[in-house]
């Protein structure tokens, strides 16, 4: 079973700074890997997948890298509306990562 | 635009059954896979199930498998979930999507509440 680590639980930050979640899998995955957005009372959003492609409809702040077992998602420059909890899956099993909540500091 | 439009939640006993159905609109729906979601009230996502756009390659969550099913009725744009011995642990909130490339999910509904509660 392959496992996701998200880190780190909770992330603070203001508008305008830059944010980097992490998400490491336990094994090897290749590029097998999409981040989504979930806000409060809504379903998740498509952000990337494959580790690097920006979903459509996606702004260009929202940026993926990372290959085998290391990835992370950037958001160069927070919006409001970024606020929100960030999730990490991959391919076998279609596992999530537990989350990120990235907060207003 | 694609739509999908969960129903068949409610409050059930432990034990019961429930059907869940997701109606899908906007896309052929009988070439993509399609998968179920859920998250327990304050918890992460739980991914549970999908099926194959044909219906021949199923897969399920070790917490639902031998209690969950999936089915799809291509003709009717319509995908199921027949929810049998639910426990308390199966309340949560429950999503269909659309499945892309093999794993990740394109398109989400806007979720159905299963409450499993005597």
């Amino acid at each position: 079973e392959i496992v996701l680590t998200q880190s780190p639980a909770t992330l603070s930050l203001s508008p305008g700074e830059r944010a980097t979640l992490s998400c490491r899998a336990s094994h090897f995955i290749g590029s097998d890997l999409a981040w989504y957005q979930q806000n409060p009372g809504q379903a998740p959003r498509l952000l990337i997948y494959d580790a690097s492609n920006r979903a459509t409809g996606i702004p260009a702040r929202f940026s993926g890298s990372g290959s085998g077992t290391d990835f992370t998602l950037t958001i160069s420059s927070l919006e409001p509306e970024d606020f929100a909890i960030y999730y990490c899956q991959q391919r076998t099993l279609r596992t999530f990562g537990q989350g990120t909540k990235l907060e207003i500091k | 635009e694609v739509q999908l439009v969960e129903s068949g939640g409610g409050l059930v006993q432990p034990g019961g059954s429930l059907r869940l159905s997701c109606a899908a609109s906007g896309f052929t729906f009988s070439v993509y896979t399609m998968a179920w979601v859920r998250q327990a009230p304050g918890k992460g996502l739980e991914w549970l199930s999908y099926i194959d756009n044909s219906g021949t390659n199923i897969y399920y969550a070790d917490s639902v498998k031998g209690r969950f099913t999936i089915s799809r009725d291509n003709a009717k744009n319509s995908l199921f979930l027949q929810m049998n011995s639910l426990r308390d642990e199966d309340t949560a909130v429950y999503y269909c999507a659309r499945e892309r490339g093999h794993y990740y999910l394109q398109d989400w509904g806007q979720g159905t509440l299963v409450t499993v509660s005597s």
